[in-house]
C-alpha cells in the first residue's frame, strides 16, 4: 500500500518563484492535511481539509493557497516563494477526528 | 490561545531509564489526544491516542500515557527506555469534539537522545 505519497522530495526555488507540492492517498480518508516543520517548532498546520470540496486555514496559511482536488489530492501551491518557506513540507491524511493521522515521507523545499 | 504545550526541547536518558515526556494543552474540553514519534529523516508513526475512558492508555513499542484533566495534561513514559526509542516526540491534540473541527494541532517536539 502507497499510503500518502507526496512529489516531489527535494526541490529548490528562487525567491519569487511558485510552486505546487503535491500530496495523494489511496486509504479513502476524508481530511488531509498539510504542515511545515522547523527546527525547534514542531510541525505547524498549514490548511486542512476535512473534506472534498472543503478547505480550512491552520496556524500559518500566510504565502500558502490550497485546492481539494478530489477525496485522493490535496495540494499546496507557493504563489511566490520566501526564503521564510524555506522547510519540511509534510501531508497527511485520516479518516475522522478520532482516527490515526497518516503522513508522507516530507518535502524539503530550499528557497534562495 | 488554544494551544499544545511540550516544555522539554530535548531530554537525554541513559539507556534502561524510565521516561517521562510532558504534554499539556490549554482547550475548554478535553480533546482528541495524540503522541507521535518521528525518527531521523522519517515520517510521523503514531504511538497512542486518548478520546475517553480510562486515562491511562497503552501504545506500541511499551509506551503508555495518562491524561489528568485536573492538570490538562498527557504525558508520555516508559519504564526502560532503549536506545532505538532517540527520536523526536510530538503530542497532537485534536478539538473536535468541543469545537466541531478537524483541525490537528501539534506540539513542538521533544527531542530524546539514549546514551549506552
Amino acid at each position: 500500500n502507497a499510503g500518502v505519497t507526496q512529489t516531489p522530495k527535494f526541490q529548490v526555488l528562487k525567491t519569487g518563484q511558485s510552486m505546487t507540492l503535491q500530496c495523494a492517498q489511496d486509504m479513502n480518508h476524508n481530511s488531509m492535511y498539510w504542515y511545515r516543520q522547523d527546527p525547534g517548532m514542531g510541525l505547524r498546520l498549514i490548511y486542512y481539509s476535512a473534506s472534498e470540496g472543503t478547505t480550512d486555514k491552520g496556524e500559518v496559511p500566510n504565502g500558502y493557497n490550497v485546492s481539494r482536488l478530489n477525496k485522493r489530492e490535496f495540494s499546496l501551491r507557493l504563489e511566490s516563494a520566501a526564503p521564510s518557506q524555506t522547510s519540511v513540507y509534510f501531508c497527511a491524511s485520516r479518516d475522522r477526528a478520532d482516527t490515526e493521522a497518516f503522513f508522507g515521507q516530507g518535502t524539503r523545499l530550499t528557497v534562495v | 490561545a488554544q494551544s499544545v504545550t511540550q516544555p522539554d526541547i530535548h531530554i537525554t536518558v541513559s539507556e534502561g531509564a524510565s521516561l517521562e515526556l510532558r504534554c499539556n494543552y490549554s482547550y475548554g474540553a478535553t480533546p482528541y489526544l495524540f503522541w507521535y514519534v518521528q525518527s531521523p529523516g522519517q515520517g510521523l508513526q503514531l504511538l497512542l491516542k486518548y478520546f475517553s475512558g480510562d486515562t491511562l492508555v497503552q501504545g506500541i513499542k511499551g509506551f503508555e500515557a495518562e491524561f489528568k484533566r485536573s492538570q490538562s495534561s498527557f504525558n508520555l513514559r516508559k519504564p526502560s527506555v532503549h536506545w532505538s526509542d532517540a527520536a523526536e516526540y510530538f503530542c497532537a491534540v485534536g478539538p473536535y469534539a468541543f469545537y466541531n473541527t478537524d483541525k490537528l494541532i501539534f506540539g513542538t517536539g521533544t527531542r530524546l537522545q539514549v546514551f549506552p
